[in-house]
């Protein structure tokens, strides 16, 4: 099945600098990669995601990149703001879209 | 659009005890719902996935018979985790995917805190 590995696992960063969280995946065959955030107690946010036919994709201050040859791709997040403080997840899917394979997070911490 | 609610969002129940929790897509039909479990600190970890109509396809060490998962509808699937034990606290979240547009998308309910005592 699919494994996704996800780094660092933790990431402090001051405020106004820029957060990367990387994640490497196993299946070839995945094609759809989500970002999520998700607060203390609270439900997973969609925050970006990315199809196999795309290497980047930027919303704002969000962006994620992929490359389908290494089997990695990344959340790139700009000008952070302390509200940025959260865990993210990055996730995969393979044929059709099924079932999400998510990786271990990463507990970003903004400091003002 | 595209909101999932859970029923309830916290429960506290007996070790031995079997508890029902709700997953309802509100405003759109659901083909698929998914269970995860989430243990404190970790990431989502997938029990299931649910097809309305069919069984349940259960992910390898999550046993069947203790986590009965049912999705009677396009909008509503329930997981009903059998004699509890202390060990089965967690937080409890579906997600469900739309029946039509052909998304991949997975749209999350809110959770549900099970403590087992």
């Amino acid at each position: 099945g699919e494994n996704v590995e996800q780094h660092p696992s933790t990431l402090s960063v001051q405020e106004g600098d820029s957060a990367v969280i990387k994640c490497t995946y196993s299946d070839s065959a995945s094609n759809y990669f989500p970002w999520y955030k998700q607060e203390l107690g609270k439900r997973p946010q969609l925050i970006i995601d990315i199809r196999s036919n795309v290497g980047e994709k930027k919303d704002q201050r969000i962006a994620v990149t992929l490359n389908k040859t290494a089997k990695h791709f990344s959340l790139h997040i700009t000008e952070t703001q302390p509200e940025d403080s959260a865990v993210y997840f990055c996730a995969a899917a393979g044929a059709a879209g099924n079932k999400l394979t998510f990786g271990g997070g990463t507990r970003v911490l903004v400091k003002p | 659009g595209a909101v999932v609610s859970q029923h309830p969002s916290w429960v506290i129940c007996k070790s031995g005890t079997s508890v029902k929790i709700e997953c309802r897509s509100l405003d759109f039909q659901a083909t698929t719902m998914f269970w995860y479990r989430q243990f404190p600190k970790q990431s989502l970890m997938l029990m299931a996935t649910s097809n309305e109509g069919s069984k349940a396809t259960y992910e390898q060490g999550v046993e069947k018979d203790k986590f009965l998962i049912n999705h009677a509808s396009l909008t509503l699937s329930t997981l009903t985790v059998t004699s509890a034990h202390p060990e089965d606290s967690s937080f409890y979240i579906c997600s469900a995917r739309a029946a039509t547009g052909g998304g991949y998308e997975q749209y999350f309910g809110p959770g549900t805190r099970l403590t087992v005592t």
